[in-house]
């Protein structure tokens, strides 16, 4: 069964204190790793795609990079404005469209 | 603006009603999901379709039903036979590539509550 566990649950940073939230995995090969940002009673907002390991991607002050069992994503010098859930979910590489599989999320708060 | 639209923000619901959520997208996606999503949980998938007239089960859907009679439509109507329906409920879409990477955009979400 395909499985994603994110971690730390909550996560509280001083502005400008860098850190990483962490995604493992566990699927039968594959597709695609996604990451989004949800802010409270809104909708996940897409982020990044990561496909293959070794895999890097950045935006602004986000970077994600990917390995064959996890996925970080990296937060530099936050600000306020970064705080948010961050959700990782997985796409098997089987034959046709299937669904992702989401991990419970990460709440990011960042003080001034 | 191309995108995906829920209605009602906020809905209301007393036990043994059926209600439906609305769903519609602008995008010219194929692939249309829904998913509910509680608090301190992930996002579990209740239904998913991937063309007209046609739709697939999630992991959740007991309590649930859908249709897809047209491409940029996905109604949700959650049944008196769901147990415990108070959530938060998202829609998204994808292009549905096939053996592609396919990434899901998701709407701004309908909060239901049964009072």
């Amino acid at each position: 069964e395909d499985q994603v566990t994110q971690s730390p649950e909550a996560l509280r940073l001083q502005e400008g204190e860098s850190s990483s939230l962490n995604c493992s995995y566990t699927v039968s090969g594959l597709r695609g790793l996604f990451w989004y940002r949800q802010d409270p009673g809104k909708g996940p907002e897409f982020l990044f795609t990561l496909y293959s390991a070794g895999e890097e991607k950045e935006k602004e002050r986000l970077k994600a990079t990917l390995t064959k069992k996890e996925s970080f994503l990296h937060i530099t010098a936050p600000k306020p404005e970064d705080s948010a859930t961050y959700l990782c979910a997985v796409q098997a590489s089987v034959p046709g469209n299937t669904p992702l599989v989401f991990g419970k999320g990460t709440r990011l708060s960042v003080i001034a | 603006d191309g995108g995906i639209t829920q209605s009602p923000k906020y809905l209301f619901r007393k036990e043994g009603q059926n209600v439906t959520l609305s769903c519609e997208q602008n995008l010219n996606h194929d692939a249309m999901y829904w998913y509910r999503q509680d608090p301190g949980q992930g996002l579990r998938l209740i239904y998913y379709s991937q063309i007209v007239n046609d739709f697939q089960k999630g992991d959740i859907a007991e309590g649930y039903s859908v249709s897809r009679e047209k491409k940029e439509s996905f109604p949700l109507t959650v049944t008196s036979a769901q147990k415990n329906p108070t959530a938060f409920y998202l829609c998204a879409s994808s292009i549905d590539a096939g053996a592609s990477t396919d990434t899901q955009y998701f709407g701004p979400g309908t909060r239901l509550t049964v009072l």
